[in-house]
């Protein structure tokens, strides 16, 4: 079973700039997240998906941070314009079900760096 | 107030012996899930052990246990005979369920563990 895919894995931009990031959950997995993880912390969620529904977007920046997710399958997030403080690792994971016990499976992340 | 504590911000061990990773949460729910997650310099989080509140006997997986104390509320990981490839970040987490019905999981700020020869 393919994992959770990403894309890029490493982003550099100048703060301003314009970035999107890619992610492709586990076939069949009706949830998706967004998280952000600052260095030294935790993942901190930005963004829940059920299928193609938001169902937890309250931690999301609204002025600068988009997110979609089409046909309840990959998923993009877009930062416009980045700050500084917006370089992170941005984790994608899926889950079967959000209502129960499952675990989240994580992608390898994309590193961000603003410049 | 932070939902997930981690104290340690980092942990020596030698190879083969254990290691108590610690844990504290606070919830006001009866119903929750604990996670360990392990995540090394390659950055994908990796699922070690769940435990869930209603959950009688220490889940075990493997090395890994957690030993769970639902009145302190803590849900530390017990790592033993420790491996040089178990260096690496160690979070916890909760899993609530949101008004929503849909469920969510906080991390703690985690602990770096690292296994010498």
């Amino acid at each position: 079973e393919a994992g959770v895919a990403q894309s890029p894995r490493y982003k550099i931009i100048e703060k301003r700039q314009s970035v999107a990031f890619w992610c492709n959950p586990i076939s069949g997995h009706a949830t998706l997240y967004w998280y952000q993880q600052i260095l030294g912390q935790g993942p901190k969620l930005l963004i829940q998906f059920q299928n193609n529904g938001v169902v937890d977007d309250s931690q999301l920046p609204k002025d600068r941070f988009s997110a979609e997710r089409l046909k309840g399958v990959d998923s993009t997030l877009k930062i416009q314009p980045a700050k500084l403080e917006d370089s992170a690792v941005y984790l994608c994971a899926s889950s079967p079900l959000a209502v129960s016990y499952n675990e989240q499976f994580f992608g390898p992340g994309t590193r961000l760096t603003v410049l | 107030a932070q939902k997930i504590t981690q104290t340690q911000p980092g942990m020596f061990v030698q190879e083969k012996e254990a290691v108590t990773l610690d844990c504290t949460y606070d919830t006001s729910d009866q119903s929750y899930g604990l996670f360990w997650y392990k995540q090394p310099s390659s950055g994908e989080m990796i699922f070690l052990i769940y435990q869930g509140s209603y959950d009688e006997q220490n889940a075990t997986e493997g090395r890994y246990s957690l030993n769970f104390q639902k009145a302190r509320k803590s849900a530390n990981l017990v790592i033993s005979a420790s491996q040089l490839g178990d260096s690496a970040m160690y979070f916890c987490a909760m899993r609530e369920v949101m008004n929503s019905g849909y469920s969510t999981l906080t991390f703690g700020k985690g602990t770096m563990l690292l296994v010498s020869p």
